[in-house]
């Protein structure tokens, strides 16, 4: 069956300092990747996705993630947080027309 | 990305009541999902909604419960039944886009409580 694991379900960082939010996968297929952000009060938005291209993949906001096959990953990064990116944080995996979401990670940013 | 709107925005209803709520998208779409978001826990769907075909429901959840219309390619509901206070919850719809289709994109959701 399909599942994803989200490591951190709290995160707590300064401004400036740098992010990775782990997610792992189970799927048989071939899989597209997301992330999704939830900022206070504001709607499901989608970060970033994995196609089967480059498994580097740019999102909005200056955000990252990588896609590492043989260790069923995509973890989210970003170099240097902002106050404003102070939100919850979902990855999911799209299969049989679907989407899996992990269980989502907050994200407080402290100035 | 489509933009789509949920109606009401939020409620508090009584045990035993039902209450519909409605998702509008500004293009039209072929697939149309409905989640529930518990507090403090992730996104679960519910149903995928088809235009002129039976809703499709997940393990847990029964048509009974959460009947879905889905008239046209831009519109859908999704009524809760005879709810309980574990019903209480935010209800997303979202809609299926990109060249795959696997892309989704959100509603803003109907937070529901019962009382």
């Amino acid at each position: 069956a399909q599942s994803v694991s989200q490591h951190n379900h709290h995160v707590i960082l300064s401004e400036a300092a740098s992010l990775e939010l782990g997610c792992n996968y189970s799927y048989g297929g071939t899989v597209n990747l997301f992330w999704y952000v939830q900022y206070p009060g504001q709607h499901l938005q989608l970060l970033l996705k994995y196609f089967s291209e480059d498994p580097l993949v740019k999102g909005i906001k200056g955000f990252e993630a990588e896609f590492i096959k043989s260790k069923f990953s995509f973890n989210l990064r970003k170099p240097s947080v902002q106050w404003s990116d102070t939100a919850e944080y979902f990855c999911a995996v799209s299969g049989y027309n679907k989407l899996i979401f992990g269980a989502g990670t907050r994200l407080a940013v402290h100035p | 990305s489509a933009v789509i709107s949920q109606k009401p925005s939020r409620d508090i209803c009584q045990r035993g009541t039902s209450l519909t709520i409605q998702c509008q998208v500004d293009s039209q779409v072929t697939m149309m999902f409905w989640y529930r978001q518990q507090p403090g826990q992730s996104l679960t769907l519910i149903a995928t909604a088809n235009q002129g075909s039976e809703a499709t429901y997940e393990s847990g959840f029964v048509i009974d419960k959460f009947p879905i219309s889905r008239p046209n390619l831009t519109f859908s509901t999704l009524t809760v039944s005879n709810m309980s206070p574990e019903d209480s919850s935010i209800y997303l719809c979202s809609v299926a886009s990109g060249v795959a289709g696997y892309e989704q994109y959100f509603g803003p959701g109907t937070r529901l409580t019962v009382t």
